[in-house]
């Protein structure tokens, strides 16, 4: 059974730092791009970044380029975002994804003082 | 980037109607889209992929079609558990983008 697991949400202050992990399982993980995709409360599905299956190509959106930096451990099957000066509208559910079918359960992140 | 405009933004049906949303793309995307169902307080599900390819476990009465840029989601007699919001994605290049969502309530 596919399993994406993401975890190290919470609540942070704006300007601070947080990283989210996304432990996969059930699929030969260092086979497939992951992303991140964020959603605001009472919002739409919102792309965050994309990193291909080794890790040497990634993509940001706009808002989030030169804050947030994808990564991945193939070693570990984990995926990763680590997310610096945050701001309130960085406040979302965060999903790790990868194959269509596959979203985790997703992680909240509250950014407010 | 690639705008997907999705349509309607709400829609109310009465259970074994038919009901279509569409989505259409701003330049060629292939067969780069999917469509998902997303519940209040869950991860989106897949329904379908490749633009025309039902998703494993997904009822037959949801398909996919494509005519050039537009890309459609039918759901034939509608059930009450279709109830939802339904997005398009297009995976075709970065950034993905995702159609603005269709709210699907019953009558």
């Amino acid at each position: 059974e596919v399993q994406l697991v993401e975890s190290g949400g919470g609540l942070v202050q704006p300007g601070r730092s947080m990283k989210l992990s996304c432990a996969a399982s059930g699929f030969t993980f260092s086979n497939y791009g992951m992303a991140w995709v964020r959603q605001a409360p009472t919002k739409g599905l919102e792309w965050v970044a994309t990193i291909s299956y080794d890790g040497s190509s990634t993509y940001y959106r706009d808002s989030v380029k030169g804050r947030f930096t994808i990564s991945r451990d193939n070693a570990k099957s984990t995926l990763y975002l680590q997310m610096n000066s945050l701001r309130s509208e960085d406040t979302a559910t965060y999903y790790c994804t990868g194959r269509a079918p596959d979203w985790g359960q997703g992680v909240m992140v509250t950014v407010s003082s | 980037d690639i705008q997907m405009t999705q349509s309607p933004a709400s829609l109310s049906a009465s259970p074994e109607e038919i009901v279509t949303i569409t989505c259409q793309a701003s330049q060629d995307i292939g067969n780069w889209l999917a469509w998902y169902q997303q519940k209040p307080g869950k991860s989106p599900q897949l329904l379908i992929y490749s633009a025309t390819s039902l998703a494993d476990g997904i009822p037959s009465r949801f398909s996919g079609s494509r005519s050039g840029t537009q890309y459609s989601l039918k759901i034939s007699r509608l059930q009450v558990e279709d109830t939802g919001i339904y997005y398009c994605l297009q995976r075709y290049s970065n950034p993905w983008t995702f159609g603005g969502g269709t709210k699907l309530e019953l009558k």
